[in-house]
């Protein structure tokens, strides 16, 4: 089945500076790779999403890439912010019609004013 | 309130105990998915309904687990005899339909401690 990797576990930045969160997946067949954001006692709310025909997106401060030749994508944030600072977890969908999610293990951004 | 609602919020029982947990998702949504989040992890799938079809169970982690949907609309996740091992967030999803195409929203989840 799919298996997700995140790295860096634990990020800390100073804000205004950039932060990227990199993920690498195993099925060559996933199609889907959200990236969800998870501030303290609340569920993950999906902050970008990219589909395996295109190769980058970008929304304001946030950027998605994705390599389907190495099955790499990262998440991008410049001029970070101290709202930004929560749990990002990227995420692939299974290669199946359930659509179900294969989660990494989050990264805990710190932005520091 | 449009979106997943999870109750309790919080939930602190003794191991050997059953425990329900109820995801009302958002109107409309055929599809619904339950995730299990242990504590410092990423959310781990337990089980999805789409419509009528057959649920996906293929996530619960043992018979102890189980899991209804009434229709389209509310789900229950049931856990007999908890154990400590148990203890994590219950996070439920729900989509418009099943299938990579539609975007999960998830409930702020239900934190189950199991003493």
């Amino acid at each position: 089945g799919e298996n997700v990797e995140q790295h860096p576990s634990t990020l800390s930045v100073q804000e205004g500076d950039s932060a990227v969160i990199k993920c690498t997946y195993s099925d060559s067949a996933s199609n889907y790779f959200p990236w969800y954001k998870q501030e303290l006692g609340k569920g993950p709310q999906l902050i970008i999403d990219i589909r395996s025909n295109v190769g980058e997106k970008k929304d304001q401060r946030i950027a998605v890439t994705l390599n389907k030749t190495a099955k790499h994508f990262s998440l991008h944030i410049t001029e970070t912010q101290p709202e930004d600072s929560a749990v990002y977890f990227c995420a692939a969908s299974e290669p199946s019609n359930t659509g179900k999610l294969i989660f990494g293990q989050g990264t805990t951004l710190q932005v520091k004013p | 309130g449009a979106g997943v609602s999870q109750s309790p919020s919080n939930k602190v029982t003794e191991k050997g105990k059953d425990v329900e947990l109820r995801c009302d998702p958002i109107s409309g949504h055929t599809a619904l998915y339950w995730y299990r989040q242990r504590l410092g992890q990423g959310l781990e799938f337990l089980i999805y309904f789409q419509g009528n079809s057959a649920p996906d169970k293929s996530g619960l982690p043992s018979d102890r687990f189980s899991a209804e949907r009434t229709g389209e609309s509310v789900s229950t996740l049931t856990i007999q005899r908890t154990q400590q091992e148990d203890s994590a967030v219950y996070l439920c999803a729900s989509s418009l339909g099943g299938g990579s195409k539609n975007i999960q929203y998830f409930g702020a989840g239900t934190r189950l401690s199991v003493l």
